[in-house]
């Protein structure tokens, strides 16, 4: 079946400094989705991607899907403390809705 | 305001016990998913419902029951069959069915489920 892979799985920057997180699926996706999840809550929705290269900015995160929509990745610049938390992809799986990879956890040194 | 409620928030179980985890919404989202998810794991499908009176089996079905009597509620049993029941459970509800299914989903605060 469908596979999400994400990488890294731990990501430990200093305040400020940037972050990316990448996503890659062993087969084309109709489209990605990204989640938060903050330590002891649940996952949040943060934005879709649905057309091949498309490029979308929300302030310091920017989320891209890759040209064969098979990978994506989201960017922060300027890490603060406030981003601090998991950040999960999903890819359409067929018919039947979402799988998700297994996430990366952001830590923030300040 | 609308949203998804599950309760318990914590729950206890002893081994060979059935127990059932509530998922509701006021949200009027045709479909309802359950997920596990492990420590340090990504979320996992075991069962989810584009439609009442109808449910599809995830990637993890084994072990778990699921029903949709109504649109509002997609409880969760999860049986004496489940070997490896301590996990942390999340119901998740989003608009469309089928072809539509890649609507956000929203998610509950989640159950956790212990094994004493």
């Amino acid at each position: 079946g469908q596979q999400v892979m994400q990488i890294p799985q731990y990501q430990h920057v200093q305040e400020g400094e940037d972050f990316t997180t990448y996503c890659n699926s062993s087969t084309t996706l109709s489209n990605i989705q990204w989640y938060k999840q903050r330590p002891g809550g649940h996952p949040v929705f943060l934005i879709q991607l649905v057309k091949s290269g498309e490029v979308k900015k929300q302030k310091r995160l920017t989320f891209q899907f890759g040209e064969a929509k098979k990978n994506s990745s989201l960017h922060i610049t300027a890490t603060q403390t406030t981003d601090v938390g998991t950040y999960f992809c999903a890819g359409r799986r067929g018919a039947d809705g979402l799988t998700f990879g297994k996430g990366t956890h952001l830590i923030i040194q300040p | 305001d609308g949203g998804i409620t599950q309760s318990p928030k914590y729950l206890f179980r002893k081994e060979g016990q059935n127990v059932t985890l509530s998922c509701e919404q006021n949200l009027n989202h045709d479909a309802m998913y359950w997920y596990r998810q492990d420590p340090g794991q990504g979320l996992r499908l075991i069962y989810y419902s584009q439609i009442v009176n109808d449910f599809q089996k995830g990637d993890i079905a084994e072990g778990y029951s699921v029903s949709r009597e109504k649109k509002e509620s997609f409880p969760l049993t999860v049986t004496s069959a489940q070997k490896n029941p301590t996990a942390f459970y999340l119901c998740a509800s989003s608009t469309g069915q089928g072809a539509n299914l890649n609507q956000p989903q929203h998610f509950g605060d989640g159950t956790r489920l212990s094994i004493l």
